[in-house]
C-alpha cells in the first residue's frame, strides 16, 4: 500500500518568512496530492491539491509542487502570518484510498 | 455547504464493550472514510467504502468494522474496546466514485476506553 512520508514534523518561522513541508509517497501509481490544514480543535479542510499531470499550483500565498520521477511534493507558504500556525497533512491517492502524512506542526512566530 | 456530522464529540467507555460511531453526510457522497488521528501519527485509514454494502480494509482495519447499509451513513464499529483504541476517530466523505476529490470531514469524535 501507499506510504506517506513527511518531514519536518514541527517547524518554527518568523512572521512574513516563507515555510516549506516536503512529502514522499512510495506508490507510483498514485495520481492526486492534497494538504489539508488542521487548526487546533478543528477538523482537517483542504487547502490545495494538485493531480499527477501538473507539475506546480498556486492559490495565492501558498502553493505546491510535484516530482512525479522523484516520488515527492511539497507546500509552501509564502509571507506566513499568525493564522497560519496549524498542523498540516500531506496526502496521496490512487483511486479511493487517501493516505496522509504524520503532520507538521507549525507555529508563525510575531 | 458540505456537512459531515458525527454523533458523538466525546465518547468514554469500559474495555470489552461494544462501541458505535455514527457518521452522516448530507452531500450524496459515494466515498466515506473512518480514520483515527494520533499525536505523531498523523490520520491513519481504517476503514472506507466507495458505495452502499461495499467495504474496504485501510492500513490499521484490526479490532473494526464498519457499516454502510445507506449512502449517507457510514458506521465504525469497536467489536469489544480496548484501551489502546483510545484515539480521535474522524470520518470523511468525498464525492465522485472513482475520481480522487476533495475530502470532507467530521468534527471528530474523541474516544477514551477506560
Amino acid at each position: 500500500g501507499e506510504n506517506v512520508e513527511q518531514h519536518p514534523s514541527t517547524l518554527s518561522v518568523q512572521e512574513g518568512d516563507s515555510a516549506v513541508i516536503k512529502c514522499t509517497y512510495s506508490d507510483s501509481a498514485s495520481n492526486y496530492f492534497p494538504w489539508y490544514k488542521q487548526e487546533l480543535g478543528k477538523r482537517p479542510q483542504l487547502i490545495i491539491d494538485i493531480r499527477s499531470n501538473v507539475g506546480e499550483k498556486k492559490d495565492q500565498r501558498i502553493a505546491v509542487t510535484l516530482n512525479k520521477t522523484a516520488k515527492h511534493f511539497s507546500l509552501h507558504i509564502t509571507e506566513t502570518q499568525p493564522e497560519d500556525s496549524a498542523v498540516y497533512f500531506c496526502a496521496a491517492s490512487e483511486g479511493y484510498k487517501l493516505s496522509f502524512g504524520a503532520g507538521t506542526t507549525v507555529t508563525v512566530r510575531a | 455547504d458540505v456537512k459531515v456530522t458525527q454523533s458523538s464529540r466525546y465518547l468514554v467507555k469500559r474495555t470489552g464493550e461494544k462501541v458505535f460511531l455514527e457518521c452522516v453526510q448530507d452531500m450524496d457522497h459515494e466515498n466515506m472514510f473512518w480514520y483515527r488521528q494520533d499525536p505523531g501519527l498523523g490520520l491513519r485509514l481504517i476503514y472506507f467504502s466507495y458505495d452502499v454494502k461495499m467495504k474496504e480494509k485501510g492500513d490499521i482495519p484490526e479490532g473494526y468494522s464498519v457499516s454502510r447499509e445507506k449512502k449517507e451513513r457510514f458506521s465504525l464499529i469497536l467489536e469489544s474496546a480496548s484501551t489502546n483504541q483510545t484515539s480521535m476517530y474522524l470520518c470523511a466523505s468525498s464525492g465522485d466514485r472513482g475520481w480522487n476529490t476533495e475530502a470532507f470531514f467530521g468534527q471528530g469524535t474523541r474516544l477514551t476506553v477506560v
